[in-house]
């Protein structure tokens, strides 16, 4: 059971816009930026948005955050084959003094 | 470029132990924190254990607290994790993470770079 809750899979088409969502609390999203992590098939996690939205470089801006609350969501716009993918939230937690993640949740471009 | 090589995985007993290493290169490596993050087979990230840019502070997951050590030696670039006591609950593919920030303390979920991983498994 993981401290963040994510939907375990999401799907859209090609050029669709599709959401997916970080549930937390108080002790985490509530309080701390929160990070996204996409992990393509065989490979390390790669950071995505940190800090509520900004983006690393060399993500394309197809990919945002948002944040309200103790909820989080990612969006990513006009969706692409090799967007499909796992899709990680994570925050610090200040009870368990340590970062948290999402179970992920699997992105299949339909 | 910046780069983190992990090795040191391998095919252990149960109660047996492993140290992982982590070279880094293209940054300064003593100016971040960095973690272990491990996966499970077909399961989601797990944060095992962070240190500070100094190796002063020290921080583990309650699930392996008292079995695993994480260290570092900044003047060979170099992350370690030792495990003992390793259960079959253990395995999973182990990656070394660094910071975003450049404040060396430890506190945050936003690792910029990761490994490429090394494979733990324990079985008899």
């Amino acid at each position: 059971q993981s401290v963040l809750t994510q939907p375990p899979s999401a799907s859209g088409t090609p050029g669709q816009r599709v959401t997916i969502s970080c549930s937390g609390s108080s002790s985490n999203i509530g309080t701390y930026n929160e990070n996204w992590y996409q992990q393509l098939p065989g490979t390390a996690p790669k950071l995505l948005i940190y800090s509520d939205n900004q983006r690393p470089s060399g993500v394309p801006d197809r990919f945002s955050g948002s944040k309200s609350g103790t909820s989080a969501s990612l969006a990513i716009s006009g969706l692409q084959s090799e967007d499909e993918a796992d899709y990680y939230c994570a925050a610090w937690d200040d009870t368990l003094k340590s970062p948290v993640f999402g179970g992920g949740t699997k992105l299949t471009v339909l | 470029e910046v780069q983190l090589l992990e090795s040191g995985g391998g095919l252990v007993q149960p109660g047996g132990s492993l140290r992982l290493s982590c070279v880094a290169s293209g940054f300064t490596f003593s100016s971040y924190a960095m973690s272990w993050v491990r996966q499970a087979p077909g399961k989601g990230l797990e944060w095992v254990s962070g240190i500070s840019g100094s190796g002063g502070a020290t921080y583990y997951a309650d699930s392996v607290k008292g079995r695993f050590t994480i260290s570092r030696d900044n003047s060979k670039n170099t992350l370690y994790l030792q495990m003992n006591s390793l259960r079959v609950e253990d395995t999973a593919v182990y990656y070394c993470a660094k910071d975003l920030s450049a404040s060396g303390s430890y506190g945050g979920a936003t690792f910029d770079i990761w490994g490429q991983g090394t494979m733990v498994i324990v079985s008899s």
